[in-house]
């Protein structure tokens, strides 16, 4: 089983500002499936990227996906107020079991 | 548009079983695998398992391999996870997932999530 590690734990920002969050895997994740996911308290948990890299529909281009293998960043270019809220990483290519990361809070 | 609609929340005893339920529209229900993610308080996301509504098949996580069942009704549009034995850390959040890949997938839309609490 994949073991995915996001860090920082909870990222302090202010609106305008540029967040990058860490997702590190415990071994390779395969074919790069990786996605990204933005949870609000009270709503269905939204996808953001998958593959990676790739923005999912109606996703807004502040946010971006890179990386590979091992290391995976999810950033987000400029900071709505809208964006705060808990991301959590997850792999796919070593499945089942899908595996999530533990969360990255981001709040103001 | 895509929708996942699920069941309201419950409450039950330790040892209980609960039925979630997951109706989907927007789409043809047939074509794309279904999942369930759960998180409890203050916890994280966890996968429970799939189901192909398409012939039924499933696969579920190890740690509920004993207590899981997913089925689907495809008159209805619908999926169902039952979770047996009950205990106080099944407390949670329950989501339905729709996968655009099948089994090794990223989730393109979700349910509204279902509240299972379960205390004595």
């Amino acid at each position: 089983e994949i073991v995915l590690t996001q860090s920082p734990g909870t990222l302090s920002l202010s609106p305008g500002e540029r967040a990058t969050l860490s997702c590190r895997a415990s071994q390779s994740v395969s074919s790069n499936y990786l996605a990204w996911y933005q949870l609000k308290p009270g709503q269905a948990p939204r996808l953001l990227i998958y593959g990676a890299s790739s923005r999912a529909t109606d996703i807004p281009d502040r946010f971006s996906g890179s990386g590979s293998r091992t290391d995976f960043t999810l950033t987000i270019s400029r900071l709505e107020p809208e964006d705060f809220a808990v991301y959590y990483c997850q792999q796919y290519g070593s499945s089942p079991p899908i595996t999530f990361g533990q969360g990255t809070r981001l709040e103001i | 548009q895509v929708q996942l609609v699920q069941s309201g929340a419950e409450v039950k005893k330790p040892g209980a079983s609960v039925k979630v339920s997951c109706t989907a529209s927007g789409y043809t229900f047939t074509s794309y695998y279904l999942h369930w993610v759960r998180q409890a308080p203050g916890q994280g996301l966890e996968w429970m398992g799939v189901i192909n509504p398409n012939g039924g098949f499933t696969n579920y996580a190890q740690m509920f391999q004993d207590r899981v069942t997913m089925t689907r009704d495809t008159s209805t549009s619908a999926v169902y996870m039952e979770l047996s034995s009950l205990r106080s850390e099944d407390t949670a959040l329950y989501y339905c997932a729709r996968a655009v890949a099948g089994t090794r997938s990223w989730f393109d839309s979700w349910g509204q999530g279902t509240l299972v609490t379960v205390s004595s």
